[in-house]
């Protein structure tokens, strides 16, 4: 019964294959969110979703793309894998986004990714 | 750029011992700071959080103060134990390019000491 699940929980493949780490929520938030935490443990978000608005970091390259087929679930799409994006993936729901914040983010358990 | 800024990065107490961790943040209209631990190999959790319109929350062993004037709020955790061990992340809402995103301070690494 974990609130929101990702898989896989470790994900292992070479440079420039195109994988996928799925997510799913089942604490009926309306907003999702993907997260990068380094090697150094830095937390940086990735993409925030609800059912008006994506909103992309910046820093994130072209080659992740987020996918939601319903509220409650976001899917990471990542082209072209390269060394620098290993890392943990984490994915996070909550209640209410935007300036009226007043729900916490609930994590995923992570999808270790390693590129070789 | 809108941040949060985290200190220390790492932190060494002996069990029984008070351990506080600071943060600052720079965007003043900021209403939500949350505080996650993180164990290893494990996810972030909230372990508590506090809006705007207080000055200090506890929950049993642990507080948060917040200062909105000075842009600055504190986890503080009392009589720590080694299973405190772990990272801890502060939080606060900040604004950019017209929308609003919980940024993470960069962590402090917490060892309780038996």
């Amino acid at each position: 019964d974990t609130a929101v699940s990702q898989t896989p929980k470790y994900l292992v493949t070479q440079m420039g294959n195109d994988k996928s780490i799925k997510c799913e929520q089942n604490l009926g938030h309306d907003t999702m969110y993907w997260y990068k935490q380094d090697s150094k443990k830095f937390l940086k978000i990735m993409f925030s979703y609800n059912n008006k608005e994506l909103i992309i970091n910046e820093t994130v390259p072209n080659r992740f793309s987020p996918k939601s087929p319903d509220k409650a679930h976001l899917n990471l799409h990542i082209n072209s894998l390269e060394l620098g994006d290993s890392a943990v993936y984490f994915c996070a729901s909550s209640r209410t986004g935007g300036s009226s914040y007043n729900s916490p983010l609930h994590f995923g358990n992570g999808t270790r990714l390693t590129v070789t | 750029g809108e941040n949060v800024e985290q200190h220390p990065s790492t932190l060494s107490v002996q069990e029984g011992d008070s351990a506080v961790i600071k943060c600052t943040y720079s965007d003043s209209a900021s209403n939500y700071f949350p505080w996650y631990k993180q164990e290893l190999g494990k996810r972030p959790q909230l372990i508590i959080d506090i809006r705007s319109n207080v000055g200090e929350k506890k929950d049993q062993r642990i507080a948060v103060t917040l200062n909105k004037t000075a842009k600055h709020f504190s986890l503080h955790i009392t009589e720590t134990q080694p299973e405190d061990s772990a990272v801890y992340f502060c939080a606060a809402i900040l604004s950019g390019a017209g929308s609003y995103q919980l940024t993470f301070g960069k962590g402090t690494k917490l060892s309780v000491i038996p």
